[in-house]
């Protein structure tokens, strides 16, 4: 079956400490995003990716970097420079097609704690 | 710019009974679609329902269904027959625009507490 995997589900990170996300799809899917989650919030835009070898900031792109060399994978890397790295981090796949009529399809998330 | 709100952070309801959660949006646009996703406690995030805006006939998925008014820009979840798995964060979302794909933009998500 298709679908998006995130690794690790835990994350925990030592201050000063680089860590990566994963994000694999098989949905043959071009366009990939990642969301920020903070408890009881909704969810805000990092990094997108239309096209291999592309993206672009979201919202809250400062301490976070990308990078898109397979069209399969879009790994999240927090980066020191983020100062409140804590929170629920949610890796989305689509068709770029506008108007889209199947949305988004979601990994299961990976929870990162500052240890 | 294109903006979605959901009004209520969060509601409540009593098991079998109907809730409705609202939802309003801005967009230029003219023919795009509208979603709601629910998040449970396992916090993945799953496609409850969505809507075409040019389909005057309003989506119904089982106990869930939509009232969409086009010319409010609204776009309400009704859910009936509530059930304790019904339990979650449920986010209203629809494409930013043209311009961007198919790249959504989400409400900021209303809290559903069903009680026994």
């Amino acid at each position: 079956d298709g679908g998006i995997t995130q690794s690790p589900k835990y994350l925990f990170r030592k201050e000063g400490q680089n860590v990566t996300l994963s994000c694999e799809q098989n949905l043959n899917h071009d366009a990939m995003y990642w969301y920020r989650q903070d408890p009881g919030q909704g969810l805000r835009l990092i990094y997108y990716s239309q096209i291999v070898n592309d993206f672009q900031k979201g919202d809250i792109a400062e301490g976070y970097s990308v990078s898109r060399e397979k069209k399969e994978s879009f790994p999240l890397t927090v980066t020191s420079a983020q100062k409140n790295p804590t929170a629920f981090y949610l890796c989305a796949s689509s068709t770029p097609r506008y108007p889209g009529g199947d949305g988004y399809t979601f990994g299961s998330g990976t929870r990162l704690t500052v240890v | 710019a294109q903006t979605v709100t959901q009004s209520q952070p969060e509601m409540s309801v009593q098991e079998a009974e109907t809730v409705t959660l609202s939802c309003t949006y801005d967009t230029s646009e003219n023919n795009y679609y509208l979603f709601w996703y629910k998040q449970p406690p396992s916090r993945q995030m799953i496609l409850v329902i969505r809507q075409e805006a040019y389909k005057q006939q309003n989506a119904t998925e089982n106990r869930f269904s939509v009232n969409f008014q086009k010319a409010a820009k609204s776009f309400s979840l009704k859910i009936s027959d509530s059930q304790l798995g019904d339990t979650a964060m449920y986010f209203c979302a629809f494409p930013k625009g043209n311009n961007a794909g198919n790249m959504l933009t989400f409400g900021g998500g209303t809290r559903l507490m069903v009680k026994p």
